[in-house]
């Protein structure tokens, strides 16, 4: 399996920083890597998809870059509402696998 | 607007089968511009695909639980299922069933809400 390992497993920020999350994959996975939020209690939302396409209706200051093995979401501002766990999975092999998830924690 | 919704017991006994269902709507679960995945996360953990169906019929599982997994499809009902042998508590989670793109958004882009899950005697 893919091994999705990503730093650092919790961050704390205050409204208007600049968050940067890395994910890393064991092998090569070109661009075939999204990100997704969750947050207590809901299911996860996508984000980012083949590294850095932002879904419809995700705020801008949402952005993926990064292929091969190294990925990176930036928040560019951050909200109160982007306190939550992020999670970047690979799309390219079977079985489909995810990072450890990310906590992004008011400072 | 594509709408996912899962239903199951809530709990189940250890060696017992669980069975998970999600209703689709506003798209169909044979469309073939899609896979339907089921997905799970226990507490406080990450996520674990569990395993998708495409066009019905063809089906890939995750290698750690292939021995078993059955997802299967209702088209008369659009809806498609989870069956899951010989649960442990280790198969406690909160189950999500989700919608992934083929062509545009190659990714779990439709989520269910959720359904909790507890392995217990």
């Amino acid at each position: 399996d893919i091994q999705m390992t990503q730093s650092p497993s919790s961050v704390s920020a205050s409204v208007g920083d600049r968050v940067t999350i890395t994910c890393r994959a064991s092998q090569g996975v070109s661009s075939w890597l999204a990100w997704y939020q969750q947050k207590p209690g809901k299911a996860p939302k996508l984000l980012i998809y083949t590294a850095s396409s932002l879904q419809s209706g995700v705020p801008s200051r949402f952005s993926g870059s990064g292929s091969g093995t190294d990925f990176t979401l930036t928040i560019s501002s951050l909200q109160p509402e982007d306190f939550a766990t992020y999670y970047c999975q690979q799309t390219n092999y079977f079985p489909r696998t995810f990072g450890q998830g990310t906590k992004v924690e008011l400072k | 607007q594509v709408q996912l919704q899962e239903s199951g017991p809530g709990l189940v006994k250890p060696s017992q089968t669980l069975s998970l269902t999600c209703t689709v709507s506003g798209d169909s679960v044979s469309s073939e511009s899609y896979y339907w995945s089921w997905i799970r996360q226990p507490a406080g953990k990450g996520l674990e695909w569990i395993g998708r169906i495409y066009n019905s019929e063809s089906t890939i599982y995750n290698p750690s639980l292939k021995s078993r997994v059955t997802i299967s499809v209702d088209t008369a009902k659009n809806q498609f299922s989870l069956k899951l042998i010989s649960v442990t508590a280790a198969d406690t989670a909160v189950y999500y069933c989700a919608r992934e793109g083929i062509v545009v958004v190659d990714a779990f882009e439709i989520w269910g809400q959720g359904t909790m899950l507890t392995v217990s005697s």
